[in-house]
């Protein structure tokens, strides 16, 4: 089993639609869950994390993180074509030495259409 | 702020030589910069991380004598591609941390190395 899993897609909506993406994870000890967003030939910007279980809102994302199913969500309301991009998630088990280690998901590619 | 910039962007060489790939934090002190790489519908894979003036530590499986990893300043580290073979390219992509936490890695845009 790999440490995090996450559907590859592609996931295809229309404009305004909202979006869920989800990652699960295997490692008990990632404290940090990051999402990232990639456009296509890009590196990764980093688009909200979350410290332990909880969520968090900025503008249209949300994130969530549910430590005891080991499972993290993405909400992305009023979806807009400027969203299209791969979305990773990312892990980490904090602070010191190999916990600032990022372990990424597959990431999932999202069109969204006009 | 936070800004780390990768040269070149796209480099082509040919099975056999070596290719250097530059990764530099532009506006902080990078105390830690990790290289990944990310293969076509891929995630990215963590290679090396390597701390300022120490040697870098490679994940398991990387080759190290194949990867090279020089970290010589706060603000620069370097991966040379050694004896390159049309097997390592890829997408190429490193990250600096000046501090804080784990989420607050920044990173480069990337080169992609293609080995005719």
């Amino acid at each position: 089993q790999k440490e995090v899993e996450q559907d590859p897609g592609p996931l295809s909506v229309p404009e305004g639609a909202i979006v869920s993406l989800n990652c699960t994870y295997s490692n008990s000890a990632f404290q940090y869950f990051m999402w990232y967003r990639q456009y296509s030939r890009k590196g990764p910007e980093l688009l909200m994390y979350t410290y332990s279980s909880g969520n968090k809102e900025d503008g249209r994302f949300t994130a969530q993180v549910d430590k005891s199913s080991k499972y993290i969500s993405l909400f992305i309301r009023d979806s807009q074509p400027s969203d299209s991009a791969t979305y990773l998630c990312a892990m980490s088990g904090g602070s010191g030495g190999s916990n600032y280690k990022l372990t990424f998901g597959k990431g999932t590619l999202l069109t969204v259409n006009p | 702020g936070a800004v780390v910039s990768q040269h070149p962007s796209w480099v082509i060489c040919k099975s056999g030589t070596s290719v250097k790939i530059e990764c530099r934090s532009l506006d902080f002190q990078a105390t830690t910069m990790f290289w990944y790489r990310q293969f076509p519908k891929q995630s990215l894979m963590l290679m090396a991380t390597s701390n300022e003036g120490s040697k870098a530590t490679y994940e398991q499986g990387v080759e190290k004598d194949k990867f090279l990893i020089n970290h010589a300043s706060l603000t620069l580290s370097t991966l040379t591609v050694t004896s390159a073979h049309p097997e390592d390219s890829s997408f190429y992509i490193c990250s600096a941390r000046g501090g804080g936490a784990a989420y607050e890695q920044y990173f480069g845009p990337g080169t992609r190395l293609t080995v005719t």
